[in-house]
Parts: structure tokens; sequence; C-alpha cells
């Protein structure tokens, strides 16, 4: 069993379309991470939220950081096809000394 | 360009191999990490170095060697590797190794094991 959950595993939309990603564990973290990393890449890291309830905005994402610190969306509007990539969650701090990443979510965003 | 650089990109080697990836970071970073990342899995942290010193081994079986010579460049040495350890390795830096600090990605080494 993975310690972060991300669902869904792929999705492929067109342009101008809104998306939802989620990340979810049973476990409690102090801060959890968005990375998007693109092919022929290394993960670029979108957003840091340390706060229960935060929510962060970056242009189009909207990231929000569960009350309980345990899941965290990254909610996609009007998506365009430069979103491309795979998204990842990584959590951490509290009982944790490392990040743990999520499997990803693999976003096509079709012309 | 995210200041952390990975050399080659591309790596074939057999079995009875033996080589090197490198890493380099140019951001003044206290903290280096070499994480594996295979098709259908997460990202796997390998192994952690703080100011040159590894503070993290995540039970990485011994074909794997790092070796870190100073807190700018980090090594993985590969020999007799499996097929099975074909992968994406990725190397990462951050400005310490606190989970609350953001990590900085090279490009990554693409191995794949004949």
């Amino acid at each position: 069993t993975q310690l972060l959950e991300q669902s869904p595993q792929f999705l492929s939309i067109q342009e101008g379309e809104n998306l939802t990603v989620y990340c979810n564990s049973s476990s409690v973290f102090s801060s959890l991470q968005w990375y998007r990393q693109e092919p022929g890449e290394g993960p670029v890291l979108l957003v840091t939220v340390v706060t229960g309830g935060e929510v962060k905005k970056l242009k189009r994402l909207t990231f929000q950081f569960g009350d309980a610190r345990k899941d965290s969306s990254l909610h996609i509007t009007a998506a365009q096809p430069g979103d491309t990539g795979l998204y990842l969650c990584a959590g951490g701090g509290y009982n944790f000394n490392k990040f743990y990443f999520g499997s990803g979510t693999k976003l096509n965003v079709k012309p | 360009e995210t200041g952390v650089t990975q050399t080659p990109r591309h790596l074939v080697m057999g079995m009875t191999n033996k080589k090197s990836l490198k890493c380099e970071q140019h951001l003044g970073h206290n903290a280096m990490y070499w994480y594996k990342q295979s098709a259908k899995k997460p990202l796997e942290l390998m192994f952690v170095y703080n100011f040159k010193e590894q503070t993290e081994n995540n039970s990485v079986p011994s074909r794997f060697s790092p070796e870190c010579p100073n807190s700018s460049h980090l090594f993985l040495h590969l020999h007799t590797l499996q097929p099975e350890d074909s992968a994406l390795y990725l190397c990462a830096s951050s400005q310490d190794p606190g989970t609350d600090n953001e990590q900085f990605f090279g490009p990554g080494t693409r191995l794949t094991v004949l």
C-alpha cells in the first residue's frame, strides 16, 4: 500500500475543460507539495501547503490542503495543452523525516 | 534549467558492466538526493546526503553505491545491475534536508539494463 494515493491515474481532456486531481492519505502531514513533471525532465515544484484548510492559487491552478492535513487537491480551470504532464504530490514532516511521493496523475490536454 | 545537471541523460548497460551517474548542483545547497522513478511506481527515495555525509539509505541494494565528494557533486556507481533496475534516476538538491524545503530536480538519467 502506498502512503499517498493519487487519483485519477490518467486523465485526457479537451482544451478549455476544468479538472481536479486528488491526493489522499490516512497519515497526517505537516506539509504537502505538488510537482509537475514534463517528459524528459525532472519534477518542478508548483506549490507547498502547510496549514490545514489552506487554499493557494497559481494563475489557473488552485491547491487545497485538507482540514485534517491528510489530503490535498489540485484544480485546473480552463486547461491548456501546456498543462500536460505528470502531477505528483509529496508529503512530509511530523512522523516522517523525508518526503513520500504519490504515484502521480498523468494529464493530457488535447488542443 | 533548475540548477541541477545530470550526466549522462541516457545509459544502456549490460548486467556485468560498471558505470557511474553524475549529478552537479549550482545552487549552493547542502542536501542532495538520489531517487528512482519506475513506470507504475511512485518516486522512490534511495539516498540522502547532508554536507557530504550520508543520512539516509532507503534499503537500497549494494549494487548501487553513492559517493558525495563535496556538497555540489553526487555520484551513483552501478555494478552488476539487473534488468528490473531499468528506470529514470533523478538527482535533487535542497537547501537543507528538512521536509519543508523545496527540492530542485535534475532532468534524470534514463537507464536501461540489458
